[in-house]
């Protein structure tokens, strides 16, 4: 059964600051790895989705890698905002999606 | 892009009463809805996979008896909890695939928080 596990599970950080969010997984037979955010009582917005064949994705401030056969994945965020302040979720794809706890993020201004 | 939306987006409810919750594809088609339940400080766990015209997969440990899921269209997926208990307080979220985007990327809706009292 695949599992998956989010370090740290909460972080806070002064404003500007980079920062580095964890993400691992058991089985690394997977089809892709997504990082999803989820603001308070919120869904989810996709944030980068990462096929078995990459190795990361960029999208404006965010990097997200991927070491499928270490099974774990990081999402690098450069210059953080107040506005980046959100729960960021990791999940891995095979037969279905699973996700992790999430790790809470704070950008205190 | 592919939007989803879920209503309500809160209720509250007696228990022993019955729930619906609605999840609509809004501007494409899904072949596959799924429904998922998140607890407090948890994890989102599937509850179960649902196909247009077919009935629902669900996950080990889900009453299908209890969470009746119906996909009578290709935009349009119901939740309804029977005889909701307290314990059935949740957030459930559901996502929806597009055919023409693939298989492998869900788009999410934005949650219906459920109180039983």
């Amino acid at each position: 059964k695949q599992e998956v596990t989010q370090i740290p599970a909460a972080l806070s950080v002064p404003e500007g600051e980079n920062l580095v969010l964890n993400c691992s997984f058991t089985d690394s037979a997977i089809y892709n790895l997504q990082w999803f955010r989820q603001d308070p009582g919120k869904g989810l917005t996709s944030l980068l989705l990462i096929q078995s064949s990459q190795r990361e994705q960029t999208s404006g401030r965010l990097n997200a890698s991927l070491d499928k056969s270490s099974g774990r994945s990081t999402l690098y965020i450069a210059a953080s905002q107040p506005g980046d302040s959100a729960t960021y979720l990791c999940a891995v794809e095979r037969s279905q999606l699973t996700f992790g706890k999430g790790t809470k993020l704070s950008v205190i201004p | 892009g592919a939007v989803v939306s879920q209503h309500p987006s809160w209720v509250i409810c007696k228990s022993g009463t019955s729930v619906k919750i609605e999840c609509r594809s809004l501007d494409f088609q899904a072949t596959t809805m799924f429904w998922y339940r998140q607890f407090p400080k948890q994890s989102l766990m599937l509850m179960a996979t649902s196909n247009e015209g077919s009935k629902a997969t669900y996950e080990q440990g889900v009453e299908k008896d209890k969470f009746l899921i119906n996909h009578a269209s290709l935009t349009l997926s119901t939740l309804t909890v029977t005889s909701a208990h307290p314990e059935d307080s949740s957030f459930y979220i559901c996502s929806a695939g597009d055919r023409e985007r693939g298989y492998n990327e869900q788009f999410f809706g934005p949650g219906t928080r459920l109180t039983v009292l």
